[in-house]
């Protein structure tokens, strides 16, 4: 059971919007860390996609774009194209005594349509 | 451009001793958090723990018992031991640089582990 929670999976056709969720509590998003988004395509290693919550890393499309508020984050992608297929990952920090380091949510299996 | 390479043993058997390295290329390793991310087959993605260059560690609560992470300047390495395997240790190993976010990313290494 992953510190942040996301849909396990999510799809849309071609062109259109969708937006994956990540919800975590008071002691990681909430507690201010910033929010950052992994696409993994198949059998690949993940690709950072957002950081800082809303900034895109050089060469990932604007189609792409993050958002941070309370204790959520979400990552909408519009235009949705086939490329976009993949695996989707939210990462932050938690600071409770039990977590103390690096979490990820666990994953949003997108699929074009 | 700052490159990642994982290698490690792939097949090991239970109880043993995991043991990976990373090399850096393309860059200073005297910066930024050096980070061990780990995916079981069909699963997440699970932090391990993380170095700097001064061999600063910090490990995920729940293998802490059983990790030991290293840096080797001068071959501007980086390496992960994980004592006591079993079959759950199984996964898609990945070394990752941290900036504060993982940017950079190794291409991941499998580890089986069976008897």
């Amino acid at each position: 059971q992953s510190v942040l929670t996301q849909p396990p999976s999510m799809s849309g056709a071609p062109g259109q919007r969708v937006t994956i969720s990540c919800t975590g509590s008071s002691s990681n998003i909430g507690a201010g860390y910033d929010v950052h988004w992994y696409q993994q395509l198949p059998g690949t290693a993940p690709k950072l996609l957002i950081y800082g919550n809303t900034n895109r890393p050089s060469g990932v499309p604007d189609r792409f774009s993050g958002s941070k508020s309370g204790t959520s984050a979400s990552l909408a992608i519009t235009g949705l194209q086939a490329e976009d297929e993949a695996d989707y990952y939210c990462q932050s920090f938690d600071s409770s005594v039990s977590v103390s380091g690096v979490v990820f949510g666990g994953g949003t299996k997108l699929t074009v349509l | 451009q700052v490159q990642l390479q994982e290698s490690g043993p792939g097949l090991m058997k239970p109880s043993e001793t995991l043991s990976l390295t990373c090399a850096v290329s393309g860059g200073s390793i005297n910066t930024y958090y050096w980070t061990w991310v780990r995916q079981p087959p069909g699963k997440g993605l699970e932090w391990i723990g993380h170095i700097d260059y001064s061999g600063s560690t910090k490990y995920n609560p729940s293998l802490k018992s059983r990790v030991t992470m290293s840096v080797d300047m001068s071959k501007t390495q980086f390496s992960l031991k994980l004592r006591s395997a079993t079959a759950a240790d199984t996964a898609v190993y990945y070394c990752a640089r941290n900036a504060g976010f993982l940017d950079v990313w190794g291409q991941g290494t499998t580890v089986t582990v069976s008897s």
